[in-house]
């Protein structure tokens, strides 16, 4: 089932902005995942943050969460338009992942 | 990383037939494996999970007997689509999820197999 709410549907920035979304979700986690999907294509691994940490750092990425209101964000600085994608936020209670609707992110050169 | 291969990765047949998809982990054993549907600009939706050695667990709506899932062994899951109609079409993508230290919860997927039923 769908679990996580992702916002904002779509984004669109200048390369070298910063793009931020946002996910929230419904039910207690063990950790929360953020993919990638470039377009027609299967989803690629970006980070992992624990229910017990609350910021999370890898490369250009910085996811923060917060479990008393069942959010997190992922940041993604200085962008390329290799970035283009979509990306999507996942929670994993039971070792079952449940994607968010996704954000599509558009770097415009 | 890891890599899971997945096979077609389009596919077109006539209404009626039925379709097979292989999703393989290459360089790690996956007991447990997971396929997933994408329609168009949506999110992914778990159709099953995938266990080596037993039966698939299916979610809630899910046909058993219209989407046979066998995983016979730790590196190999597939989807059969049986008699395949057009509102089978979809994109479906397999993911395999590393049981090894640190990776273990991470999941690792295919690039996906495009089906269109006619």
């Amino acid at each position: 089932s769908q679990q996580g709410e992702e916002d904002p549907q779509a984004l669109s920035i200048q390369e070298g902005e910063n793009a931020t979304m946002n996910c929230s979700y419904k039910t207690s986690i063990n950790n929360l995942q953020w993919y990638r999907q470039n377009s027609g294509r299967g989803l690629v691994h970006l980070i992992l943050i624990r229910s017990n940490e609350r910021e999370k750092h890898s490369g250009r990425l910085r996811v923060t969460l917060d479990t008393s209101k069942k959010s997190s964000s992922l940041l993604i600085t200085a962008s390329r338009a290799a970035d283009t994608a979509s990306y999507f936020c996942a929670t994993d209670g039971d070792y079952k992942l449940s994607f968010g609707a996704g954000t599509t992110v558009t770097v415009r050169a | 990383g890891a890599v899971v291969s997945q096979h077609p990765s389009r596919v077109i047949c006539k209404s009626g037939t039925s379709v097979k998809i292989e999703c393989r982990s290459l360089d790690f054993q996956a007991t447990t494996m997971f396929w997933y549907r994408q329609f168009p600009k949506q999110s992914l939706m778990l159709m099953a999970t995938s266990n080596e050695g037993s039966k698939a667990t299916y979610e809630q709506g899910v046909e058993k007997d219209k989407f046979l899932i066998n995983h016979a062994s730790l590196t190999l899951s597939t989807l059969t689509v049986t008699s395949a109609h057009p509102e089978d079409s979809s994109f479906y993508i397999c993911s395999a999820r590393d049981s090894r230290g640190l990776a273990k919860n991470i999941q690792y997927f295919g690039a996906g197999t495009r089906l269109s039923v006619l």
